[in-house]
């Protein structure tokens, strides 16, 4: 069973600073990665997707990278903001099915 | 566009009592999937399904779930009878394809006591 992990599981950073996520897997025969931002007591809101043939997928200040030889992701936010404070998930899709397996979330805290 | 509405948002009710959940995709989006979020586990897939037919309900952790989906616009998922440690919340997505981002409602909270 695939499984995902993502380190760190909490992070402050100072607002301006540039800061990456990290995210790992498994099983590398994956369909797709997404990233996901989850606000309290909200669901889940798709931030980038990257497909198994694709590197890296650039959305604004948001800069994801896929490495499926190594299990690896990683997202990138330029410029924190206090507004990027959230849990960030990754999940990945398998190739012989259409269902997520998510990591367990990091949590960002952008400290003004 | 609506986005997924899921209803009710809260729900606290007894152990043994039937509780019914509900799932309004976005529309033209041909696939819907269930999921369960706890501290402990995580996300995880409960049951997913394309064009109404469900594919996968492995993830049903048991015969005390079922979902629905009379059609393209509506699912359920229910659980009966209630038990305490199905206390979560419960989230729906949908998505135009297999390849496309999942959209989430804002999830149910669910506790049962």
């Amino acid at each position: 069973k695939q499984e995902v992990t993502q380190i760190p599981a909490a992070l402050s950073v100072p607002e301006g600073e540039n800061l990456v996520l990290n995210c790992s897997f498994t099983d590398s025969a994956i369909y797709n990665l997404q990233w996901f931002r989850q606000d309290p007591g909200k669901g889940l809101t798709s931030l980038l997707l990257i497909q198994s043939s694709q590197r890296e997928q650039t959305s604004g200040r948001l800069n994801a990278s896929l490495d499926k030889s190594s299990g690896r992701s990683t997202l990138y936010i330029a410029a924190s903001q206090p507004g990027d404070s959230a849990t960030y998930l990754c999940a990945v899709s398998g190739t012989g099915a259409n269902n997520l397996f998510f990591g367990t979330g990091t949590r960002l805290t952008v400290i003004p | 566009d609506a986005g997924v509405i899921q209803s009710p948002r809260h729900e606290v009710t007894e152990m043994g009592q039937e509780v019914t959940l509900r799932c309004k995709p976005i529309s033209g989006h041909d696939y819907l999937f269930w999921y369960r979020q706890t501290m402990m586990r995580g996300l995880e897939l409960l049951i997913y399904f394309n064009n109404n037919v469900p594919i996968d309900d492995s993830g049903m952790p048991e015969d005390r779930f079922s979902a629905k989906m009379p059609n393209a616009s509506f699912s359920t998922l229910k659980i009966q009878p209630s038990e305490p440690r199905d206390s979560a919340v419960y989230f729906c997505a949908s998505s135009f394809a297999r390849n496309q981002p999942q959209h989430f409602g804002d999830g149910t909270r669910l506790s049962i006591l």
